[in-house]
């Protein structure tokens, strides 16, 4: 399968700021790439869907001016956390698709704290 | 939106043991998977099945996908500690994956 990155594995920010999380698919061109958000002894709950150069589809109750994501290549997408709040701490995982979408391989998860 | 139900919710089971975990779901899919997720870690697919009654194998890993294409399960045979982890199914509705609420499985050795 995919081989997926993360970047940062961990972060921590202030309330009010905004932090990027970047998802690499380091050996094979993603045209979708998926964002998840797990809390503690959660599932995941997708977030929403990133095709390469169009704006991203957002699952109902997910803000899109809150959760900007931009999918500007097809080996890179990035989430970005605008004016974060404690609720938004979580676990943000993505996954790369390439085919057929039930071939998504997962990143290892960003952790994110907002103090 | 669509639910699926996992049990058990939880196992603590003695290293040597096997395993068994299943997910049910009100509707029909087509495509239902398996994964493993260790923590602090992304999921990995164990075992992806396709069709109806289908059994598949990977290692020490089977899993079925019901005839009624309503349910799944998944067997691991002679348990290791490093089975620990949390077990989700998921099932392929429209171009999305659907998660189970996953089961965590805790191996005594």
């Amino acid at each position: 399968g995919a081989v997926v990155s993360q970047h940062p594995s961990r972060v921590i920010c202030k309330s009010g700021t905004s932090v990027k999380i970047e998802c690499r698919s380091l050996d094979f061109q993603a045209t979708t790439m998926f964002w998840y958000r797990q809390f503690p002894k959660q599932s995941l709950m997708l977030m929403a869907t990133s095709n390469e150069g169009s704006k991203a589809t957002y699952e109902q109750g997910v803000e899109k001016d809150k959760f900007l994501i931009n999918h500007a290549s097809l080996t890179l997408s990035t989430l970005t956390v605008t004016s974060a709040h404690p609720e938004d701490s979580s676990f943000y995982i993505c996954s790369v698709a390439g085919g057929p979408s039930h071939e998504q391989y997962f990143g290892p998860g960003t952790r994110l704290t907002v103090t | 939106g669509q639910q699926l139900n996992q049990s058990p919710q939880s196992m603590f089971i003695q290293e040597g043991e096997d395993v068994s975990m299943n997910c049910t779901s009100s509707s029909i899919f087509n495509t239902w998977l398996w994964y493993k997720q260790d923590p602090g870690e992304g999921p990995v697919l164990l075992i992806a099945l396709y069709k109806a009654g289908e059994l598949t194998s990977n290692g020490r890993l089977t899993a079925q996908f019901g005839i009624t294409r309503k349910d799944s399960f998944l067997n691991i045979s002679a348990s290791i500690p490093s089975d620990v982890g949390i077990y989700f199914c998921a099932v392929l509705y429209g171009n999305k994956l659907v998660f189970g609420a996953g089961t965590i499985l805790r191996v005594k050795s």
